[in-house]
Order: structure tokens, then C-alpha cells, then sequence
């Protein structure tokens, strides 16, 4: 059954580099995954797109601090040089045949 | 600019039903299929439908299936969630969203609306 896993929280320090991970379930390890910000009061906005084959292609106007990688099953989401404005919850998505699933939603607080 | 917004939400019974509607300004609506995503209350994303550019194919989440009837109007740019026997657990805020264009059917979302509220109580 396709499924997506994250963590539920992550901290990292102001300034400094932040991976989070999205974990595509077993017999699915080729699906491409989008990732998404939620930040209160701002609402939710697309940032990338990331492929199984890490490759990665942005969203419109997502700064380049902003970037996707892939190993095996895992889809990365690297943030570089953590700002204040970065604090919200991330959430990885994926798709196939009449269905799209998303991940429980990473909350990440920087320091 | 894309714009999607969200209205129709509000305080229904449960056994009760609700029409949500979604309207879009600032691209092409009629070549981008759409979907409707809910998120209850300290929870994460749950898509429930989606719907291509044509309206040929719709897709449902199990959760909704035969109860929620997912539709568009491409002449008036306008995205629709029919929402019947409505139940506790359908309390949610829910977002319109725009399928990227990828060439098929399936595919991420790249838009998102702002949220309408739905509460589900008695």
C-alpha cells in the first residue's frame, strides 16, 4: 500500500542546515514526491518536486536554499541557512493511479 | 497570480450535508485537473478527491467514497465538493489544490487555497 513517513518534529539552529525525510513505503521506492510548507498565517505553498532519482526541480519563486535529494526510499528536503520564517510543518506527497497520499507532516522549530 | 478560494464551509449536523466551492483566477483553469485535500484539527493532510481538466475522470479517497461527489464548471472557473451524510470525523478546514501539470492524470499539487472550515456536530 502506497504510504509516506515522516517524523513528526525536527529543530535545527538559526542559520544552520536542515535535512528532513519523507520514507516511501516498500515496492515503491521509484515514486517521485512533492513537498509542501504550511507556515500559520501564511498557509500552504508547493516548494519542490523530488524524484527517485534525486534529481529535483523547484516551484515558482522557492529561494535556492531550498533543495531535494533521494536515497533509496528516502526523499530529502534540505533547507540551507535556516531563517526565522523557515518554522512551520513540511509535508511530503505522492501519487499513482487514482490516489494521492501525504506523509503525517514534519514540524520544524528552529532555535 | 494563481488564485484559489475556498467558501461553502460552516457548522452542519451529522446525517447532514454541505457544498463547498472553490473559485480560481489567474490561469487556465479548464487544462489543470483539481482536487479537494481536508485537514482535521492538529492533524495532517488527507486528500479525499480529485477531478481531471475535462472532468472525464474523479478519484476518491475510501473515507468518502459514495458519499462526497467531487465537480467543476470550466465556464465559470469553479471547483465544487458535494459533501452528503456527513459525519463527525469529516470536521475539517479543506483546501483546493491544483494539479501541476505532468502530462497525465496523476501527479502533485502546486496551488493551494486558503481553507474553508467545516464542522461536523450535533
Amino acid at each position: 500500500q502506497l504510504a509516506l513517513n515522516q517524523s513528526p518534529s525536527a529543530a535545527a539552529s538559526l542559520g544552520a542546515p536542515v535535512n528532513l525525510t519523507c520514507i516511501v513505503s516498500s515496492g515503491h521506492m521509484l515514486y517521485a514526491i512533492a513537498w509542501h510548507q504550511q507556515r500559520p498565517e501564511k498557509g500552504l505553498r508547493y516548494l519542490m518536486k523530488v524524484f527517485s532519482n534525486g534529481t529535483y526541480s523547484r516551484g515558482d519563486g522557492i529561494p535556492d536554499r531550498f533543495s531535494g535529494s533521494s536515497s533509496g526510499a528516502e526523499r530529502f528536503l534540505r533547507i540551507s541557512r535556516l531563517r526565522a520564517e523557515d518554522e512551520a510543518e513540511y509535508h511530503c506527497q505522492t501519487w499513482g493511479p487514482g490516489i494521492w497520499v501525504f506523509g503525517g507532516g514534519t514540524k520544524l522549530t528552529v532555535l | 497570480e494563481v488564485q484559489l478560494v475556498e467558501s461553502g464551509g460552516g457548522l452542519v449536523k451529522p446525517g447532514g450535508s454541505l457544498r463547498l466551492s472553490c473559485a480560481a483566477s489567474g490561469f487556465n483553469f479548464n487544462t489543470y485537473g483539481m482536487a479537494w485535500v481536508r485537514q482535521a484539527r492538529g492533524k495532517g493532510l488527507e486528500w479525499v478527491a480529485s477531478i481531471t481538466s475535462s472532468s472525464r475522470y474523479t478519484a476518491y479517497s475510501d473515507s468518502v467514497k459514495g458519499r462526497f461527489t467531487i465537480s467543476r464548471d470550466n465556464t465559470k472557473n469553479s471547483l465544487f465538493l458535494q459533501m452528503d451524510s456527513l459525519r463527525a470525523e469529516d470536521a475539517a478546514v479543506y483546501y483546493c489544490a491544483r494539479k501541476a501539470l505532468t502530462g497525465d492524470a496523476w501527479g502533485n499539487f502546486d496551488s493551494w487555497g486558503q481553507g474553508t472550515l467545516v464542522t461536523v456536530s450535533s
